[in-house]
């Protein structure tokens, strides 16, 4: 969806090294998410955010941090990475919710192949 | 598990033909999404599911949903080459815009 743009779309480093994977989004949506999918797992979440003073840990957010510096911004790093975060990460996002009990369909960015030597 | 169960794990058939792909999972659920993903590619929102309804189509699509039964089942009638990819369930299980996704089904569809 080229309302939900990833940068970059693919990366190479080294163990230890520090990355920043950014997500930038024009849907004017609320609600901002990053996941990982590796090959047979599914996709697993990292980290969301419901608005920019609003941030939580997912199932797997051991090595990774965040941060929402605007509502259509919300970057994921890797403060040393290591071999085992190698992976397809993608952001998501959602809108307000309109109807009480039910939530907003998730609008994903093409994804950020990251591969840790 | 809290995340869905796709089954099976792969389905490959002919164009034209129907495909059925199913979701069952062990807790209670707001709602129940499909999404699609071709190859590498972002997923793509199908069609949601409310946990009071029963049916639902759109398109070629219908899901179903039994909730006593704690399964869901995606069917994609007359399929295309372009069906091709794999096709996610998502469950919504509280009130906190969080989905939990399975692992996928991996359709092909044959010209």
């Amino acid at each position: 969806d080229a309302d939900v743009t990833q940068t970059p779309r693919n990366r190479i480093t080294k163990t230890g090294k520090r990355i920043m994977l950014e997500c930038s989004q024009t849907k004017g949506h609320d609600r901002m998410y990053w996941y990982r999918q590796d090959p047979g797992l599914g996709l697993r979440l990292i980290y969301y955010s419901f608005d920019v003073k609003d941030i939580n840990k997912g199932e797997i957010s051991d090595g990774y941090s965040v941060s929402r510096q605007a509502q259509a911004k919300f970057s994921l790093s890797l403060e040393s990475a290591i071999p085992n975060q190698t992976a397809l990460y993608f952001c998501a996002t959602s809108g307000r919710r309109v109807i009480a009990g039910s939530t907003d369909t998730q609008y994903f960015g093409p994804g950020t192949r990251l591969t840790v030597l | 598990s809290q995340q869905g169960e796709e089954d099976p794990q792969a389905l490959s058939i002919q164009e034209g033909e129907n495909a059925t792909m199913n979701c069952s999972y062990k807790t209670s659920i707001n709602n129940l999404q499909w999404y699609r993903q071709n190859s590498g590619r972002g997923l793509v929102h199908l069609i949601l599911i409310r946990s009071n309804e029963r049916e639902k189509h759109s398109g070629r699509l219908r899901v179903t949903l039994d909730t006593s039964k704690k399964s869901s089942s995606l069917l994609i009638t007359a399929s295309r080459a372009a069906d091709t990819a794999s096709y996610f369930c998502a469950l919504n299980r509280d009130s906190n815009y969080k989905l939990t996704f399975g692992k996928g089904t991996l359709l092909t569809v044959n010209p």
